[in-house]
């Protein structure tokens, strides 16, 4: 079986640039989740899908960054315009169980460098 | 809300040494809590978790955590260190009960020295 897979898994782009990483989560988890990961700091939670809607995105730092789930299936991420502070490491997890004590499982991550 | 603290960001042990990586945790309810293990150019993985049920919880690769309410912590041992535990760990916690907002530590590079 699959994991989670994520593209790409390095991208690096100029200021001012758009960048948009997809995540395809395990065939049939409906919880599909994004953190990120700036150098050298925690793993933030940014926003939780469970199949296409919205279930909190109460950790997307601002307007420029945008989530979207099309069909319950994958996801993207765009940032658009990407600032240098964006820089990090963007994983992907989902999980089949709703409620804690259903195991994340994560991809490999997509490493952004915003220059 | 909830959290953890990681004590030490880098934490070197010998091969054939105990390993301890230290967690504390706050929480306004029982938590769950978890030890996720990336290693190099992979996902995170997870190693083991506390889920209310016993306070001894043993994961993968020979490591064990144990819940200490009132100690606040969750702090991970193996007995003996092998090469192949080089790896950054991390500490997570989220709420019992809830759907799964993860909250995690700032995470622990662990190196062995053969």
């Amino acid at each position: 079986e699959a994991g989670v897979t994520q593209f790409p898994s390095h991208s690096v782009i100029e200021k001012g640039q758009t960048v948009t990483l997809r995540c395809d989560p395990i065939s049939g988890h409906d919880n599909l989740y994004w953190y990120r990961r700036v150098m050298g700091k925690e793993i933030k939670f940014l926003l939780h899908f469970v199949k296409e809607s919205k279930q909190d995105e109460s950790g997307m730092p601002n307007n420029r960054f945008l989530a979207e789930r099309t069909g319950g299936t994958y996801s993207t991420l765009k940032v658009q315009p990407a600032e240098l502070e964006d820089s990090g490491v963007y994983f992907c997890a989902s999980s089949q169980a709703a409620g804690a004590t259903g195991e994340l499982f994560f991809g490999e991550g997509s490493r952004l460098t915003v220059l | 809300a909830q959290s953890v603290t990681q004590l030490g960001s880098h934490v070197s042990v010998s091969e054939g040494a105990l390993v301890l990586l230290r967690c504390n945790y706050s929480s306004s309810v029982p938590p769950y809590l978890f030890w996720y293990v990336q290693y190099p150019n992979q996902g995170l993985q997870l190693l083991l978790k506390y889920t209310s049920a016993a306070t001894l919880v043993k994961g993968i690769n020979g490591f064990e955590a144990e819940f200490k309410k009132s100690e606040t912590s969750f702090h991970l041992t193996k007995p003996s260190a092998h090469m192949s535990d080089a790896a950054e760990y991390f500490c997570a916690v989220t709420l019992s009960g809830g759907y799964q907002k993860v909250t995690f530590g700032t995470g622990t590079k662990l190196q062995v020295i053969p």
